[in-house]
């Protein structure tokens, strides 16, 4: 079975530029999350997709950041403008949409470097 | 309060010690527990469910306190191998968020 495809694996950019991202979930599954991990921390979620609508986006800085999920697979995360604090692994999971079974898959993660 | 808090560490153990990691959630809606390893600049990848009931695979032992509202991982007969962050998970229904804590490093020593 594959699993959740994320590209790229490394991005660097400048301050105030633009940045997105890209995730394939793995097939069949509804629930997709993007999760930010800064160095040192845990992963924090960052928005959270039940097919394609937002179910919890409440930790996503809207200013700046913005993400969809069109047709309720691929997603997209985008950044605009970059500030140097989000410099971080930026992780897409997706799970299978089964109750009580939340187990997430995680892709290998896009790393961010803003300089 | 963090929704999920675990102590960081990081433990540095000996071969073949037993290590336990505690990790308390202050989401009493909670339904599902996990733990997952993560390793160095790798992404996260599940270890192993938490059930109420205390479940085992191998030389891990998981176990769930809901009146307390804690999860615990228990490592028996430590490997180099084990060495890596585990971060601890609670869940809500299908539909609900998981929440990761920040994690705790563990690193065996020959």
């Amino acid at each position: 079975e594959a699993g959740v495809a994320q590209s790229p694996r490394y991005k660097i950019i400048e301050k105030r530029q633009s940045v997105a991202f890209w995730c394939n979930p793995i097939s069949g599954h509804a629930t997709l999350y993007w999760y930010q991990q800064i160095l040192g921390q845990g992963p924090k979620l960052l928005i959270q997709f039940q097919n394609n609508g937002v179910v919890d986006d409440s930790q996503l800085p809207k200013d700046r950041f913005s993400a969809e999920r069109l047709k309720g697979v691929d997603s997209t995360l985008k950044i605009q403008p970059a500030k140097l604090e989000d410099s971080a692994v930026y992780l897409c999971a997706s799970s299978p949409r089964s109750a009580g079974n939340t187990e997430a898959f995680f892709g290998q993660g896009t790393r961010l470097t803003v300089v | 309060r963090k929704e999920v808090e675990q102590d960081p560490g990081p433990f540095n153990v000996p071969e073949g010690a037993t290590v336990a990691f505690n990790c308390t959630y202050s989401n009493s809606a909670s339904q599902s527990f996990f733990w997952y390893r993560q390793d160095c600049r790798k992404e996260p990848k599940l270890l192993m469910s938490v059930y109420s009931s205390g479940n085992e695979d191998g030389r891990f032992t998981a176990q769930l306190n809901r009146a307390s509202q804690y999860i615990s991982l228990l490592i028996r007969d430590s490997k180099l191998s084990d060495s890596a962050t585990y971060l601890c998970v609670a869940g809500g229904s299908s539909a609900s968020k998981i929440i990761f804590g920040s994690g705790t490093r563990l690193s065996i020593r020959p």
